[in-house]
């Protein structure tokens, strides 16, 4: 089915530890985002892409990097993990036209202990 | 800096009670007012695009509607599978074109 793919679903990490979510989306979609989900916060802009090879900070970016080598996929890496950033993580896709919305994955839930 | 406040947070309904979310939003330049529904476990998924003040959408027992300020979801008959989050996002003029979102209506209807 077409749409936004996430992986993995769910991750524990240590404080201090490493690890990267994957994003991909077959919609050939030009914008892609990456969004944070905690309760009574809303969802946040970690980061997005208007384009292959490009990349932008959003609201809360600190902590986070991301890379976007393929049009298709957007990467989010979280290089020394923090308790802070235990969430949920969703990533986002829409075509260029300002007439569309979203196009949102399933999330990964991520718990750093 | 855009914004968005939904009201209430949360909202307990009988089946049947018709009733109204709220979205208050500031934005540089509305391009567009989105509407989605989360269920638990899962990711948002799109219900209306709203563009212009006077702008209704209409999809099963879900009417939405824009002012210059605001913006509801009319929930008319509601049944209990309408029971999720419903959030509220406005896209503004930036070059960012990023959505802001509101924190969310948690909607309960119970039989």
């Amino acid at each position: 089915n077409a749409g936004v793919t996430q992986t993995p679903k769910f991750r524990v990490l240590k404080t201090g530890q490493s690890m990267t979510l994957l994003c991909a989306q077959d919609m050939n979609h030009e914008y892609m985002y990456w969004y944070r989900q905690d309760p009574g916060m809303g969802l946040r802009l970690i980061h997005y892409s208007v384009g292959e090879g490009t990349t932008a900070k959003g609201e809360v970016p600190d902590g986070y990097n991301v890379s976007r080598l393929k049009k298709q996929n957007f990467l989010l890496g979280l290089e020394s993990a923090a308790p802070s950033q235990t969430s949920v993580y969703f990533c986002a896709s829409k075509s260029a036209s300002y007439y569309y919305g979203y196009t949102f994955g399933s999330g990964t839930r991520l718990t750093v202990v | 800096e855009d914004q968005v406040t939904q009201s209430p947070e949360a909202l307990r309904l009988q089946e049947g009670e018709s009733s109204s979310l709220n979205c208050s939003y500031t934005v540089s330049g509305l391009r567009g007012l989105f509407w989605y529904r989360q269920d638990p476990g899962k990711g948002p998924e799109f219900l209306f695009t709203l563009y212009s003040a006077g702008e209704e959408k209409e999809k099963e027992r879900l009417k939405a509607t824009l002012t210059k300020k605001e913006s509801f979801l009319h929930i008319t008959a509601p049944k209990p599978e309408d029971s999720a989050t419903y959030l509220c996002a406005v896209q503004g003029d930036t070059g960012r074109r990023a959505l802001t979102f509101g924190s969310g209506t948690r909607l309960q209807v119970q039989p």
